[in-house]
């Protein structure tokens, strides 16, 4: 049962063009939304969280657009760096919840190519 | 994933032995969270842990697998009488409250 989904295995673009990767989920308790980005051999790296209290935040070259009613959130990255160049796991919480625990449910992850 | 130190980084096991993956959190962070990789998946949610206290572990395979973070050292996922299927990536991850998590480099189990 994949309660979070990413449904794109990869991505590649230009760089200076805008990445948009996309994450789906099916459970409607989640409200606490994270980003992270990962390179090989190495742990997640915290990119940008958003509350289901808001569809929108932004820091710096990235901001995470939340619609609850299609259960979907996308992270835009503009522009595009060749650093870039790695997996991003989309994950989810369910803070709000009365077993408020805090783990995160991660999606398959994207990997994204940015080409210089 | 600044300090948050998992150690070994690598650890080799023969089936049958165990194994004992260590995790300190970062500085003032109390909450210690366990998640496995294997190949070609996303992270899973293994077990949510407390100083001394084990609050959530519904991730955790029924036998074989242990989580510990005593009052004094690190947090240490054991498990015992290992098999190839454990092969994976190992990841600790602290917070200060239950919200955004921060994870350490991990340790790549591989057993033989």
């Amino acid at each position: 049962d994949q309660q979070v989904k990413q449904n794109s295995p990869s991505l590649s673009v230009q760089e200076g063009r805008i990445s948009i990767l996309n994450c789906d989920y099916t459970n409607s308790m989640f409200d606490y939304f994270l980003w992270y980005k990962k390179y090989p051999a190495e742990g997640p790296t915290f990119l940008i969280s958003i509350s289901s209290i808001k569809d929108k935040n932004e820091d710096g070259r990235f901001t995470v657009f939340l619609n609850k009613s299609a259960k979907h959130l996308s992270l835009h990255i503009v522009p595009s760096q060749p650093g870039d160049s790695a997996v991003y796991f989309c994950a989810a919480s369910a803070l709000g919840g009365s077993s408020n625990t805090g783990k995160l449910i991660f999606g398959q992850g994207t990997t994204l190519q940015v080409k210089p | 994933n600044a300090g948050v130190m998992q150690n070994p980084r690598h650890l080799v096991r023969r089936r049958g032995q165990e194994a004992r993956l260590r995790c300190s959190p970062m500085k003032g962070h109390s909450h210690v969270y366990w998640y496995r990789q294997l190949p070609e998946e996303g992270l899973k949610f293994m077990v949510y842990l407390q100083k001394e206290n084990i609050i959530d572990e519904s991730g955790m395979p029924k036998e074989r697998f242990s989580a510990e973070f005593p009052k004094e050292g690190p947090s240490i996922l054991r498990i015992q009488q290992v098999v190839r299927g454990d092969s994976a990536a190992y990841f600790c991850a602290s917070s200060n409250r239950v919200d955004t998590q921060y994870f350490g480099p991990g340790t790549r189990l591989t057993v033989l």
